[in-house]
């Protein structure tokens, strides 16, 4: 079965940069694209970008254009999505989704938290 | 800036029949935008219910249903369950960017 598993709960100061992570497993994974999605507490979700796990090719949303980097290690059947310069503002709960049947399969959420 | 919209908030009674639309402000809903649907429930990730305007997923119930009506993409569902009380979201696509609409919290009551 389709299962993606994300890396633990982070807590960064304002400034620094954090690299989550997400593991595809029961299907090919280059064959499907990856969405990263976020979610602050108590709001809607919001796309930040998506990468052709087979090309590496990635489109990432105006809103994080120059702080977000997302990659891929078909080797290891992994994602990773990465976001700089952080501050408060980021503090939310961070989804990698595939792409298959419209927005398929979603990971279980990374809460990442920015506080001094 | 391209905005979905949804209803912040819908009532249903168990057993009744709620609709819940998505609309975009660059105009139509079309089935070009692909509309998909996920329900939201407290402290889970989201889970897909429909694709490309009506498709289901294996483990879509029945009961759910997606169409478009009048320019909007729409989420039927009909006999509603206790367990539906949930955030449900829509989201289109618009040439290789998504944008999530701001969810509709459904209250079964």
């Amino acid at each position: 079965q389709v299962q993606l598993v994300q890396s633990g709960a982070e807590v960064k100061k304002p400034g620094a940069s954090v690299k989550v992570s997400c593991k595809a497993s029961g299907y090919t994974f280059s064959n499907y694209a990856m969405r990263w999605v976020r979610q602050a507490p108590g709001q809607s979700l919001e796309w930040m970008g998506w990468i052709n796990t087979g090309s590496g090719h990635t489109k990432y949303s105006q809103q994080f254009q120059g702080r977000v980097t997302i990659t891929r290690d078909t080797s290891a059947n992994t994602a990773y999505m990465e976001l700089s310069s952080l501050r408060s503002e980021d503090t939310a709960v961070y989804y990698c989704a595939r792409e298959g049947y419209g927005v398929d399969y979603w990971g279980q959420g990374t809460l990442v938290t920015v506080s001094s | 800036q391209t905005v979905v919209t949804q209803e912040p908030s819908l009532t249903v009674s168990p057993g009744g029949t709620v609709t819940l639309t998505c609309t975009s402000s660059t105009g139509a809903v079309t089935s070009g935008y692909y509309p998909n649907w996920f329900q939201q429930k407290p402290g889970q990730a989201p889970r897909a219910l429909i694709y490309s305007t009506s498709n289901k997923h294996s483990w879509t119930p029945a009961r759910f249903s997606g169409s478009l009506l009048g320019g909007k993409a729409v989420l039927t569902l009909s006999g509603v369950q206790p367990e539906d009380e949930a955030e449900y979201y829509c989201l289109l696509y618009y040439d290789g960017v998504v944008v999530f609409g701001g969810g509709t919290k459904l209250t079964v009551l």
